[in-house]
């Protein structure tokens, strides 16, 4: 069965320091990778994802994550936060060609941004 | 407007007592889903829906039930409430394989 981990509950980086959120799978198959911001009080808004091309790939505000296959992993970067990215985190990962119904969620990594 | 609407957005309710959590879409999807949020364990899937004739539990689905009463409407159901379903719960949907989810502001939900 797939899953995923996502080993830092919780991550607190200086504002202007670089960012890296770890995210591990388990999948026999190609993936579907995806990283979700959740903003306090808000819904999940899609950072960026991965289904085939490039492994390094770039999303909406200035995150990038690389997928590494030898390592299981899809990490998410970023060279310099800003205090409004302080949220939680979601890594998912399904199998392609499928809906979201497939989809298994990370449990979360929490961002804090100290000035 | 929200791409995704949920209502309430907030809601304590008492145990045994029927609730409705409804979602509404504007964005031409077919597919369109219940999740629960709790602190620890992520998403998990509740029912999920193809389109107004196909609806198919997902993962945690006992304790709930849905209605797909149009394309753009899907409404999660807990008959009898039960402190343990208090949870985040948003409602998301998707086009075809392959593209992202889209996901509601979420309902706050506390049974005491």
């Amino acid at each position: 069965a797939q899953s995923v981990t996502q080993p830092d509950i919780h991550i607190t980086v200086s504002e202007g320091a670089s960012l890296e959120l770890r995210c591990n799978y388990s999948y026999g198959a190609t993936p579907y990778l995806f990283w979700y911001v959740q903003s306090p009080g808000q819904g999940l808004q899609l950072l960026l994802k991965y289904f085939s091309g490039d492994t390094l790939v770039q999303g909406i505000k200035g995150f990038e994550a690389e997928f590494k296959r030898s390592q299981s992993s899809f990490n998410l970067r970023k060279p310099s936060v800003h205090w409004s990215d302080a949220a939680e985190y979601f890594c998912a990962v399904g199998p392609m060609n499928t809906g979201f119904q497939k989809l298994v969620f990370g449990t979360g990594t929490r961002l804090l941004v100290s000035p | 407007d929200a791409d995704v609407t949920q209502t309430p957005r907030n809601r304590i309710t008492k145990t045994g007592k029927r609730i409705m959590l409804e979602c509404s879409q504007t964005k031409g999807h077919d597919r369109m889903y219940w999740y629960r949020q709790d602190p620890g364990l992520g998403l998990r899937l509740i029912y999920y829906s193809f389109d107004v004739k196909d609806i198919n539990k997902g993962e945690i689905s006992d304790g709930y039930s849905v209605s797909r009463q149009a394309q753009a409407k899907f409404s999660l159901s807990l008959e009898s409430a039960i402190p343990n379903q208090t949870a985040l719960y948003f409602c998301a949907t998707s086009g075809e394989p392959n593209t992202e989810a889209f996901f509601g502001q979420g309902t706050r939900l506390t049974v005491v």
